[in-house]
């Protein structure tokens, strides 16, 4: 296992089209985020699991967006109705049980609405 | 995010020092962070201090933090071409139900020959 991983790397839609992105945190990792991040900024926080346990969603978190994370591992994020707004890079992080305070990031999804 | 501060540019020479600074909002905040952002990658976790610390050193790397001021800055020494990256600056802020990392815009750091 060598980190956080998150497909597909890039994906390109039509606005009103549906999307949904797949994070695999690293293996034992209790806790998942989601965060967003625009161009020229700083990630922002969108929702994160402990286990599959939905704890918290940000504001920013309309209700076009779902999060998931069915059976404690991977989680999904699916977003509906895209809006050119929606583009961004989309990050997933995990962290292990213990130790919350130490996030590591994939390589995120870059969407673009069209 | 919540106005953690940053300049957003710098550039420095191979083999000098950078130093990248950072004010952040929230005084009790425990953690504080640098991430490190190469171009199409995500963040990479480089270092953190815990707020009763007023240093750390990582081999190149030197945190300071005055928490009077909420000043955290990212001391690198001996810059390579390798360290040109976005550096972003984090701290933990309290939500709803627990605890969330808010960042900064970015630092981008341009190493020139």
């Amino acid at each position: 296992d060598t980190g956080v991983s998150q497909n597909p790397r890039h994906k390109i839609t039509k606005r009103g089209q549906n999307v949904t992105f797949r994070c695999d945190p690293i293996s034992e990792h209790n806790r998942l985020y989601w965060y967003r991040q625009t161009l020229g900024q700083g990630p922002e926080f969108l929702t994160y699991f402990q286990n599959e346990a939905q704890l918290e969603k940000s504001r920013l978190l309309s209700d076009r967006f779902s999060a998931e994370r069915p059976k404690g591992s991977f989680s999904t994020l699916e977003i509906q109705r895209t809006e050119q707004g929606d583009s961004a890079m989309y990050l997933c992080a995990s962290s292990e049980p213990g130790h919350n305070e130490k996030l590591f990031f994939g390589s995120g999804t870059q969407l673009s609405v069209l | 995010g919540e106005d953690v501060e940053q300049s957003l540019f710098l550039s420095v020479r191979e083999g000098d020092s950078s130093v990248i600074n950072c004010t952040y909002t929230d005084s009790s905040s425990t953690y504080l962070y640098w991430y490190k952002q190469e171009p199409g990658a995500g963040l990479q976790l480089l270092t953190y201090i815990f707020s009763n610390m007023d240093m750390k050193q990582d081999q190149r790397l030197t945190v300071l933090l005055n928490k009077k001021d909420k000043h955290l800055s990212l001391r690198i020494a001996d810059t390579q071409t390798g360290d040109s990256a976005i550096y972003f600056c984090a701290e933990i802020l309290p939500t709803e139900n627990d605890y969330k990392l808010s960042f900064g815009a970015g630092t981008t750091v341009t190493v020139r020959a």
